[in-house]
């Protein structure tokens, strides 16, 4: 069955840098676009990025580009995202999730159909 | 960008039928996907494209699309249906997912 597992969440002081994992099983990982989705505390859904199953396309939310880089190693079936320039306002769940489709260009998404159970970031002096 | 406006909470009784809303900007042409989330867990696709139901869904849960609208469908609510439910389309002219902000389900 499809798994997605989250790692590298913690505590980080604002300005610093934190690099997210999601280590994916039960799928062919580099057959799918893949996400990063965070909620804050109390709050809804906010997406952040996606890459494309081969990893040449990446789009980001605008709260988050030139600060955040999301990649894929398709020989780890691993995901990642770095985090740079933290804020308080970063502080959140991280979730990884399968895209339904390849995601080969803008406008080829799919849905979420796979989510992770998240990771904690928390950004605070 | 592309916005998508949710009531903040629906109640209903046991047994009777909850409508989610998701108001925008011809939302119709869109293609909408429904998540659940309940406490302290992840979210879980409802519904994909518009009306299409994921298997292992019950078929108490159906939505629609039109105009400005897309449209939760829960029928015959039971109290294991109570949850936050988010609306999700891509943004073409930004080239971003949008989320709504959420509704709670209160089963009465």
């Amino acid at each position: 069955q499809v798994q997605l597992v989250e790692s590298g969440g913690g505590v980080v002081q604002p300005g610093r840098s934190l690099r997210l994992s999601c280590a994916a099983s039960g799928f062919t990982f580099s057959s799918y676009g893949m996400h990063w989705v965070r909620q804050a505390p109390g709050k809804g859904l906010e997406w952040v990025a996606v890459i494309s199953y081969d990893g040449s396309n990446k789009y980001y939310a605008d709260s988050v580009k030139g600060r955040f880089t999301i990649s894929r190693d398709n020989s780890k079936n691993t995901l990642y995202l770095q985090m740079n320039s933290l804020r308080a306002e970063d502080t959140a769940v991280y979730y990884c999730a399968k895209d339904s489709e390849k995601v080969a260009a803008a406008g080829t998404q799919g849905y979420f159909d796979y989510w992770g159970q998240g990771t904690l970031v928390t950004v605070s002096s | 960008s592309y916005v998508l406006t949710q009531p903040p909470s629906v109640s209903v009784a046991p047994g009777k039928t909850a409508r989610i809303t998701c108001g925008g900007n011809n939302i119709g042409s869109k293609s909408v996907h429904w998540y659940q989330q309940k406490p302290g867990q992840a979210p879980v696709l409802v519904i994909y494209y518009d009306s299409d139901r994921p298997s292992g869904i019950p078929e108490r849960f159906s939505g629609s699309n039109s105009g400005n609208t897309a449209t939760l469908t829960i029928s015959r609510v039971e109290a294991g249906d109570e949850a936050d439910y988010y609306c999700q389309v891509w943004d073409s002219s930004s080239d971003q997912e949008v989320f709504g902000g959420g509704t709670k389900l209160t089963v009465l």
